[in-house]
C-alpha cells in the first residue's frame, strides 16, 4: 500500500517568507509526527498528533512554527517569517498506536527546506 | 526527562568485519527501544525494536541488539558487514507508561563500510 508522502520534496524560499509543508500519512494511522533533521543534529522532535489533537508540541522551536491536522489524516506544518536557521529536512512519520505503544513509525521521504 | 546518546558520530569499518554501534539512554522508568536506518537519499526504516521479553533482539539485514538494563544500553551489532550497510543509524526511545507516544532520537551514527 501507499506509504507516507510529503510535499514538496524541495522548497527554496527567501528569508521572511512563510512556507507550508504537507504530510499525508498512511491511511488509518492515528498518530502523526513531525521531526527536523539538520546535519549533525539527528532527528529533532517537533510535534506529535493523536487524531486531530496535539498532546505534545513541546519541540516547536518558536511561535513561528505551527502545525495542524484535519480529519485525522493530512497534516500541515507552517513556518512563518522563515529564517536561515530553519533550513533543514523536515520529516513526517505516522504510526498506528491502537493498543500498541511500541508501534513502528513509518517515515516519509522528507521536505528539504532551504532559506536564502 | 529521557535522552538518547550515540557517542560515535562516524564508524568506518572494513567489509566483512564485525561492527557495534553504541546507544545509551537515560530514563528512570521502563522504556521501549528502537534502531532505525537511513540509507543514502532514502527515508528512515525500522531495523529492530525492544518492547519486552528476551533482551537479545534480532532485526532485518542480519542486525541484532542487546538490551542491558543495568548499563542502560541498547548497542547494535552485526557480525559481518557489507558495503550495502553504509548508512546512518539512529537509536530511539519511548516511554510506554507516559500516556504519550513521543519518541526521542539520538544524533545518529554514520556507518561507512570500506572495501
Amino acid at each position: 500500500g501507499a506509504g507516507v508522502s510529503q510535499s514538496p520534496s524541495n522548497k527554496v524560499t527567501e528569508k521572511g517568507k512563510d512556507v507550508e509543508l504537507r504530510c499525508d500519512p498512511i491511511s488509518g494511522h492515528t498518530a502523526l509526527y513531525w521531526y527536523r533533521q539538520s546535519l549533525g543534529q539527528g532527528l529533532e522532535f517537533l510535534i506529535y498528533f493523536q487524531g486531530n489533537s496535539a498532546p505534545d508540541k513541546s519541540g516547536l522551536p518558536s511561535d513561528r512554527f505551527s502545525a495542524e491536522r484535519t480529519g485525522g489524516s493530512v497534516s500541515t506544518l507552517t513556518i512563518q517569517r522563515t529564517q536561515q536557521e530553519d533550513s533543514a529536512v523536515y520529516l513526517c512519520a505516522s504510526s498506528d498506536h491502537r493498543g500498541l505503544a511500541g508501534a513502528e513509525q513509518y517515515f516519509g521521504p522528507g521536505t528539504r527546506l532551504t532559506v536564502t | 526527562a529521557q535522552s538518547v546518546t550515540q557517542l560515535d558520530s562516524q564508524v568506518p569499518v572494513f567489509e566483512e568485519a564485525p561492527v557495534e554501534l553504541r546507544c545509551n539512554y537515560s530514563s528512570s522508568v521502563s522504556v521501549y527501544l528502537f534502531w532505525y536506518v537511513q540509507y543514502p537519499n532514502q527515508g528512515l526504516q525500522l531495523l529492530l525494536k525492544y518492547l519486552s521479553g528476551s533482551t537479545l533482539v534480532k532485526g532485518i539485514n542480519g542486525f541484532e541488539a542487546e538490551f542491558n538494563k543495568s548499563q542502560t544500553s541498547f548497542h547494535l551489532r552485526k557480525p559481518s558487514v557489507h558495503i550495502s550497510d553504509t548508512a546512518e543509524y539512529f537509536c530511539a526511545v519511548s516511554r510506554p507508561t507516559s500516556g504519550t507516544y513521543k519518541y526521542i532520537f539520538g544524533t545518529g551514527t554514520r556507518l561507512k563500510v570500506l572495501a
